[in-house]
């Protein structure tokens, strides 16, 4: 059973960084593509990154695109999102998520609160 | 980016009846929707993809129809499991969006 496991999130200042990692179990990241999607608190969902399985390309989220960087660790099997220069309005929920286009399976989620 | 409409934003429906929920597209996008279901405290789970294929493991009682702009998920004979939000989501335009979501509540 393919299953993902999001950790790394906190509470960190306006204008930090900090690093989550997705670890997934059951299949190889290696052979998908893999996706971050965040909900801010009671906001709807919105896509925030995509790695191709080829790792060659990524996507970004025009809110993120140049402060966050998704990446994977083939030999480790876990996808990471490096995130700088944090703001309010990424304070939300994280999840990967296996896919492109639509996603399935998806990870619990990891909590990150950007906030003075 | 492609803004996804769903409506209503809200309902309370008894175990048992149907339940219509909508998801409209600012321009055609073909079947390129999907729907999830999120639950209090749990991740989105994917229900449908295609427009109306079911994905892995959905029961039937959900089913999806629509295709351009006007989609549709069904549930046929709500049960108690099935409140939460649903949301729809296009991929046919880059970057893929997400509906508000639609909350279910059961009676």
């Amino acid at each position: 059973e393919m299953h993902l496991l999001e950790s790394g999130g906190a509470l960190v200042q306006p204008g930090g960084s900090l690093r989550l990692s997705c670890a997934a179990s059951g299949f190889t990241l290696s052979s998908f593509a893999m996706s971050w999607v965040r909900r801010a608190p009671g906001k709807g969902l919105e896509w925030v990154a995509t790695l191709t399985s080829s790792g060659k390309n990524t996507y970004y989220a025009d809110s993120v695109e140049g402060r966050f960087t998704v990446s994977r660790d083939n030999s480790k099997n876990i996808l990471y999102l490096q995130m700088n220069s944090l703001r309010a309005e990424d304070t939300a929920m994280y999840y990967c998520a296996q896919g492109t286009f639509y996603y399935d399976p998806w990870g619990q989620g990891t909590l990150v609160t950007v906030s003075s | 980016e492609m803004v996804m409409t769903q409506s209503p934003a809200s309902l309370s429906v008894s175990p048992g009846e149907r339940v219509t929920l909508s998801c409209r597209a600012g321009q055609s996008i073909f079947t390129s929707l999907a729907w999830y279901q999120q639950k209090p405290g749990q991740s989105p789970r994917l229900l449908i993809y295609g427009a109306s294929t079911r994905a892995t493991g959905i029961p039937a009682r959900f089913s999806g129809s629509g295709s351009g702009t006007e989609f549709t998920l069904t549930i046929n004979g709500l049960q108690s499991e099935d409140f939460g939000v649903y949301y729809c989501q296009q991929y046919s335009n880059w970057p893929q969006t997400f509906g508000q979501g639609t909350k279910v509540e059961v009676k």
